[in-house]
């Protein structure tokens, strides 16, 4: 069973548009969880955490809806250097540091 | 700047031969590490929880014998691929925890291609 679900996309978007990835979690028990942005052949970054109802950094929003039980992450005008894949990821278990990460979404932004 | 460093970077090796790979937290003790496994276009899988001072903990589906895991020290974990053969041929990413809010910092990864 998966643990947590993305939309892989890919989602081409201008630059200049807004564009919401959303992302579902079952472990109702989590705390907090993280958008990670990783590029081609990288390592994933962390972007955001998120560990109350939301998080806003700059251009990008992340929220989270407990009762249904998803995060969503928001980035508003949107660079041809956002172009990469995010992952939504949550902690495995309360209090363990290990985390489940969703497959993420692509994001390819185009001139 | 980096937190995590991993060595090396990239290698190729011939079947057979056994490979390590070193995860270091550069400025923080890290008492957990994590090794991943990632195909092309498919997504993080997490392969085993390295501790220190106590034996590694692995997924399930992973071999232990053959994916050899000492946490060294606080600031060291190191996965040996034994015996590698071309399947294993993947980019091998650790991660460190390093702080109480479960955020992890990801070394920049091992691409290892075995020929």
């Amino acid at each position: 069973r998966k643990e947590v679900e993305q939309d892989p996309g890919p989602f081409n978007v201008p630059e200049g548009a807004t564009v919401a990835f959303n992302c579902t979690y079952s472990n109702s028990a989590s705390q907090s969880f993280f958008w990670y942005r990783q590029d081609c052949r990288k390592e994933p970054k962390l972007l955001m955490s998120v560990y109350s109802s939301g998080n806003e950094d700059g251009r990008f929003t992340a929220q989270l809806n407990r009762a249904s039980q998803y995060i969503s992450l928001l980035i508003r005008d949107s660079k041809l250097s956002d172009s990469a894949t995010y992952l939504c990821v949550s902690p495995s278990g309360a209090g363990s540091y290990q985390l489940t990460f969703g497959k993420g979404t692509k994001l390819s932004v185009i001139p | 700047g980096a937190v995590v460093s991993q060595h090396p970077s990239r290698v190729i090796c011939k079947s057979g031969t056994s490979v390590k790979i070193e995860c270091r937290s550069l400025d923080f003790q890290a008492t957990t590490m994590f090794w991943y496994r990632q195909f092309p276009k498919k997504s993080l899988m997490l392969m085993a929880t390295s501790n220190e001072g106590s034996k590694a903990t692995y997924e399930q589906g992973v071999e232990k014998d053959k994916f050899l895991i000492n946490h060294a020290s606080l600031t060291l974990s190191t996965l040996t691929v034994t015996s590698a053969h071309p399947e294993d041929s993947s980019f091998y990413i650790c991660s460190a925890p390093r702080d109480q809010k479960e955020t992890q910092y990801f070394g920049p990864g091992t691409r290892l291609l075995v020929l």
